[in-house]
């Protein structure tokens, strides 16, 4: 069964970091995009970039430009995403999401075809 | 920088009936590169149409997808209980970059 499972919720202070964890099963890693998205309170989605997991070529969002990283570990099948410089108009809901074009088949479309089930950031002072 | 706006904000429908979400750009996009997807309260979204009209896995055959150009629509006929939810639409554009408009809730008259 494929799924992405992200680690637990985290309360943070502003101007603090925060590294969320997309753990991925049920399929060949590097031949999918990871997408992040976050939902703020009552908010829309808000799209922040993607790191592709063959070859680690990453596309930032302009709004997060500078202060998001996406990184991975092949061996261990987990994607991170790491948050620099927070304010309290950072606390959301983070999502990782898979690609659904597939690198090796060569076919999917540009959608996101597996979502994680969500990691909770509070900024608070 | 592309925008998409979705319309009604909330559709407030009873079981049964049919529901019709829109969705705008404001510059012209691929028909290959508008999904849409579902969001029950307290959920992960999940991707429901593809490329304007291709129902993904498992998403049932009273949903469907049509549209061009700018104006993109995502129909529901027989609302069930499970589909009173938040619809939001998606893009792909120039830059590789994605954006969502803002969601479409159905919600139970």
């Amino acid at each position: 069964q494929v799924q992405l499972v992200q680690s637990g919720a985290e309360v943070k202070k502003p101007g603090a970091s925060v590294k969320i964890s997309c753990v991925a099963s049920g399929y060949l890693f590097t031949t999918h995009d990871i997408h992040w998205v976050r939902q703020a309170p009552g908010r829309r989605l808000e799209w922040m970039g993607w790191i592709n997991a063959g070859n680690g070529q990453t596309k930032y969002s302009q709004i997060f430009e500078g202060r998001v990283s996406l990184t991975f570990d092949t061996p261990a099948s987990t994607a991170h995403m790491e948050l620099t410089s927070l304010t309290s108009e950072d606390t959301a809901v983070y999502y990782c999401a898979r690609g659904a074009w597939n690198y090796d088949l060569l076919i999917g479309e540009p959608a996101f075809d597996i979502w994680g089930q969500g990691t909770t950031v509070i900024v608070s002072s | 920088e592309l925008v998409l706006t979705q319309s009604p904000g909330t559709l407030s429908l009873s079981p049964g009936e049919s529901a019709t979400l829109s969705c705008r750009a404001s510059q012209s996009i691929s028909r290959s590169f508008l999904a849409w997807y579902q969001q029950r309260p307290g959920q992960a979204p999940s991707l429901l149409i593809y490329g304007t009209s291709s129902r993904a896995t498992g998403t049932p055959d009273r949903f469907s997808g049509s549209g061009s150009g700018t104006d993109f629509t995502l129909t529901i006929s027989r609302l069930e209980p499970e589909d009173f939810a938040v619809y939001y639409c998606q893009q792909y554009g120039s830059s590789f970059q994605f954006t969502f408009g803002p969601g479409t809730k159905v919600e139970i008259k």
